[in-house]
C-alpha cells in the first residue's frame, strides 16, 4: 500500500523566507510523486510532478521539490516566500499501474506573515 | 489549459434525498475519477473508472454510492439516500493515457447536506 506523510498541519513564514514543506512517502514500488496546491475556495491544482526523471523538479510560482530515496522524501522548497503563496499543500503519490488513484496526505496549511 | 467543469459548485439538500452530481472531464480523457474532502480534512479517493467500468472503489464508496458515464461527455455521481455525513466538497478529476500524467481536478462541488 502506498502512503504520504505530510509533517506539520500549519507552517508559517515571513515573506522573503525559505519555504519547506515535508513530505515522506511509502511505496513498495517505485512512486510517482505530486505536490498540489489549493487555494481558498478553488480546487486543486499541480504544482509539480516526480517521475523518475530527475530527482529535482521545478514546478510552478518558483517551487521544486527533490526526490530523495535514501530517506523515502520529497520535500517541497521555495527560496523566497510571497503574501500570494498562502494556501494548503497537498503532497499526493500514484503508484504504477493503470487508473491508479492519487493518495493525498493530510495537508500542510502554509501561512505567509508580511 | 483545458478544464474538468462540476456543476452545480453548492449543493442542498435534505438529509435521505437522492443527488446527483455532474462532472464534464476533459474531452480526450479516459480515466475519471471522483474526490471528497469534508471541512479540514484531507483529499480523500472515492471511486475511479476507465472503459465505462470502475475500476478501483474505496470503503467510503458503499452501495449509496453509484457513478455513470451516461454519455461521452459527461460523469455523474449518485448518491442514493444523503446523509449528514456526506456533506463535503467534491472534487471530479481526469486523466489521458499515460499513468505518470497529471490529474485535472474540476473547482468542486460543495454538498450540504441538512
Amino acid at each position: 500500500a502506498q502512503s504520504v506523510t505530510q509533517l506539520g498541519s500549519h507552517v508559517s513564514v515571513s515573506e522573503g523566507a525559505l519555504v519547506l514543506l515535508r513530505c515522506n512517502y511509502s511505496s513498495s514500488v517505485p512512486p510517482y510523486l505530486f505536490w498540489y496546491v489549493q487555494y481558498p475556495n478553488q480546487g486543486l491544482q499541480l504544482l509539480l510532478k516526480y517521475t523518475s526523471a530527475a530527482t529535482l523538479v521545478k514546478g510552478i510560482n518558483g517551487f521544486e521539490a527533490e526526490f530523495k530515496k535514501s530517506e523515502t522524501s520529497f520535500h517541497l522548497t521555495k527560496p523566497s516566500a510571497h503574501m500570494s503563496d498562502a494556501a494548503e499543500y497537498f503532497c499526493a503519490v500514484r503508484s504504477y499501474s493503470s487508473a491508479s488513484k492519487i493518495i493525498f496526505g493530510s495537508g500542510t496549511r502554509l501561512s505567509i506573515r508580511p | 489549459e483545458p478544464e474538468v467543469t462540476q456543476t452545480p459548485s453548492h449543493q442542498v439538500t435534505q438529509m435521505g434525498q437522492e443527488v446527483i452530481l455532474r462532472c464534464v472531464p476533459i474531452s480526450n480523457h479516459l480515466y475519471f475519477y471522483w474526490y471528497r474532502q469534508i471541512l479540514g480534512q484531507k483529499v480523500e479517493f472515492l471511486v475511479s473508472f476507465y472503459n465505462n467500468e470502475i475500476s478501483e472503489k474505496s470503503e467510503i464508496f458503499d452501495d449509496q454510492f453509484s457513478v455513470e458515464r451516461p454519455d461521452g461527455s459527461n460523469f455523474t455521481l449518485k448518491i442514493r439516500s444523503t446523509k449528514l455525513e456526506d456533506s463535503a466538497m467534491y472534487f471530479c478529476a481526469s486523466t489521458g493515457t499515460s499513468t505518470n500524467e497529471k490529474l485535472f481536478f474540476g473547482s468542486g462541488t460543495q454538498l450540504s447536506v441538512l
